[in-house]
């Protein structure tokens, strides 16, 4: 079975500052996909990143961006330039090619501080 | 507005009551699940539907009862629940497997569970 650990319960940023969310995860798959969700006060849970275990390079969006190591199993995410609107929980998620669960982590509740 | 609705937004029943979550996506999507979001724990996967038919039911107690009768609309039927059973409950949808970009999951904005 999968697991997913994010070992931040909380974090806070300073408004334009950087800063990265960890998360490890286990697995005996070779193929699958890796995901970083907001879950703002609003409770949407929204797609912010997504990556594809066979690819190397690391995925970006925009501010965001993930530092992908497959051999350590870890897939941290890089905020940059953080806004006062990326105040939320933020969830790690895994899920294996053609698999039917998406697992998801503990989440890291995240403030950005004016 | 992500093309996944819930209603209602907020829900407070008593433990003898029967109520019904719904769920609808306007995404065309072959996928739904339910999840449950409680406090200081990891999104469970309670019921998984591809097409209509149920392909995963999580050892979730009898007293959740899930509906799928089309691709576009999901219920989750609450009959006896117990306190314990206060939580989020998330409706989300994916493209279904084995199509391009399916590993993707879309979220309605849930119903607050409130069992007194």
């Amino acid at each position: 079975a999968q697991t997913v650990t994010q070992s931040q319960p909380e974090m806070s940023v300073q408004e334009a500052e950087t800063v990265t969310l960890s998360c490890t995860y286990d697995t005996s798959e070779n193929n699958y996909y890796l995901f970083w969700y907001k879950q703002p006060p609003s409770r949407q849970m929204i797609l912010v990143i997504r990556q594809e275990a066979y690819k190397q390079q690391n995925a970006t969006e925009n501010r965001f961006s993930v530092n992908f190591q497959k051999a350590a199993k870890s897939f941290s995410l890089k905020i940059s330039d953080s806004q006062l609107g990326d105040t939320a929980m933020y969830f790690c998620a895994f899920i294996k090619h053609y698999g039917q669960n998406f697992v998801f982590g503990p989440g890291t509740r995240l403030s950005v501080l004016p | 507005e992500t093309g996944v609705t819930q209603t209602p937004r907020h829900l407070v029943m008593g433990m003898t009551n029967k109520k019904s979550l719904k769920c609808e996506q306007h995404l065309g999507h072959n996928a739904m699940y339910w999840y449950k979001q409680s406090a200081k724990k990891p999104l469970e996967l309670m019921f998984v539907y591809s097409l209509e038919e149920r392909v995963e039911n999580n050892s979730v107690p009898s007293r959740f009862s899930p509906e799928c009768p089309n691709s576009s609309h999901l219920f989750l039927h609450l009959h006896t629940l117990q306190p314990e059973d206060s939580a989020l409950y998330l409706c989300a949808s994916s493209p279904g497997w084995g199509a391009q970009g399916n590993e993707k999951l879309f979220f309605g904005s849930g119903t607050q569970l409130s069992v007194l």
